[in-house]
């Protein structure tokens, strides 16, 4: 139950088109959904992040959006740019406990 | 400017021979963490610090160990490292445990096991 399904594994996307990744979960006490972006050799990097009191967040070209009801939510990634290339892992928290990280996507932006 | 600094971000070491990695946080955040993160999987976590008080996951084994001598330093201790302990260890920070805090990543140190 503490588990976050994340999908693709991996991703291949044109420069200048919309990069998807999906995550799922099963714990509803988890109340705080963020994305983390990771670029070889580095840690990751809090890209965006939502709660389950809205449907949807966006910065700038970045988007989660976010299904309570069936317990899924996602990131939209518009206009994907070579720069973009990178491991996201979707990620779920509950009050007082410890992240749950998805297993991660592997995203390239082709020029 | 560094918030997470991780030293060394590379560390070679012989099978069996102790190894410490060290991390230091200029946040002054509450939480610790070390986690483990093999090639092309997501960071697995081996325990956390909030304030004084270690947490250690139920599946890390007994070869990691940890300590914090204060609030800005802590050390991850491998005891007798192995082959399968060939991975990047990541130090992380946050304000406390409630949700909505953000963690922090450092950049890692890269451990090899020869």
């Amino acid at each position: 139950q503490q588990q976050v399904k994340q999908s693709p594994q991996s991703l291949i996307v044109q420069k200048g088109g919309i990069s998807i990744i999906n995550c799922a979960y099963e714990n509803t006490a988890f109340d705080y959904f963020p994305w983390y972006q990771q670029f070889p050799g580095k840690g990751p990097a809090l890209l965006i992040a939502i709660r389950p009191d809205v449907s949807e967040k966006k910065e700038g070209r970045f988007t989660i959006s976010f299904n309570k009801s069936a317990k899924q939510f996602s990131l939209h990634i518009m206009d994907s740019q070579p720069g973009d290339s990178a491991t996201y892992f979707c990620a779920a928290m509950s009050q007082g406990q410890n992240f749950v990280f998805g297993p991660g996507t592997r995203l390239s932006v082709l020029p | 400017d560094a918030m997470v600094i991780q030293n060394p971000r590379y560390q070679v070491t012989q099978f069996g021979k102790p190894v410490t990695l060290s991390c230091s946080q200029t946040l002054n955040h509450n939480v610790m963490y070390w986690y483990q993160q093999k090639s092309s999987q997501a960071p697995k976590l081996l325990f956390h610090y909030y304030d004084k008080d270690f947490n250690n996951e139920a599946d890390t084994p007994d070869n990691f160990q940890s300590r914090r001598p204060n609030t800005s330093f802590c050390f991850l201790d491998i005891r007798s490292p192995g082959l399968g302990d060939a991975a990047m260890y990541l130090c992380a920070t946050s304000r406390d445990l409630t949700g909505g805090n953000e963690q922090f990543f450092g950049p890692g140190t890269r451990l090899t096991v020869l």
